[in-house]
């Protein structure tokens, strides 16, 4: 079965220190790979994705992302995190193929803190 | 630019009771996901209309229920509502049904059931 993981339910990095939230998954084939930021209260907002091409993906807020199809491995980084970058992140996946194409597998979700 | 929106911002029904939940999709887009969010989980595919036609469906009963309006806006319907029916309940568009289209969410539904 289809799976993503985040390993960590809470990251904790102070403001101006680089952040690595990690993402693994479990598909066949070549998946499409997500990553979404909700803030408390909200839905999500999307911030990059990888298809084809280049592993090193960049998205919004600074934010990249580098896909390892090795290690099946989507891991999202900043090189300085801010106070502001402090919410719940979300790695996610979609096969392109099957019954339930518009299907994206969402993990449960890092809590990133981010402080002064 | 219009984003998603969702209406109601929240609802409390009691068990039993039906609840419809709407979602305008943005500009453009033709395509809308549903997907329910329990406290302190990711977000779970309930299903997706195109062109106001079912598309794809994830494990949820038949109680839930969905329509896509011509101008691409969406219900989801919930019949006999349940406890564990309490959830955010989000809406997304996307310009299509590919793969790597992205789906943009609105600001969810926040539906309590007592």
């Amino acid at each position: 079965a289809q799976s993503v993981a985040q390993p960590e339910d809470q990251v904790n990095v102070a403001e101006g220190n680089p952040l690595t939230v990690k993402c693994t998954y479990s598909v066949s084939g070549n998946p499409y790979l997500f990553w979404y930021v909700q803030y408390p209260n909200r839905g999500l907002q999307f911030l990059l994705k990888y298809i084809t091409g280049d592993n090193l993906v960049k998205g919004s807020y600074g934010f990249e992302a580098e896909f390892n199809k090795s290690q099946t491995s989507f891991h999202l980084k900043k090189p300085s995190a801010l106070v502001s970058d402090s919410a719940l992140y979300f790695c996610a996946v979609r096969v392109p193929w099957g019954g339930s194409q518009g299907n994206l597998i969402f993990g449960k979700g890092t809590k990133l803190s981010v402080k002064p | 630019e219009t984003g998603v929106t969702q209406s109601p911002t929240h609802l409390i029904k009691t068990r039993g009771q039906q609840v419809t939940l709407r979602c305008s999709s943005q500009s453009g887009h033709n395509t809308v996901s549903w997907y329910q969010q329990a406290l302190g989980q990711g977000p779970q595919f309930i299903f997706q209309y195109y062109r106001e036609e079912e598309n794809g469906r994830g494990n949820f009963p038949p109680r839930f229920s969905g329509l896509q309006f011509p101008n691409y806006s969406s219900e989801l319907n919930v019949n006999a509502l349940e406890l564990d029916d309490s959830a955010l309940y989000l809406c997304a568009s996307s310009p299509g049904t590919g793969g790597g289209d992205t789906q943009y969410f609105g600001p969810g539904t926040r539906l309590t059931v007592l």
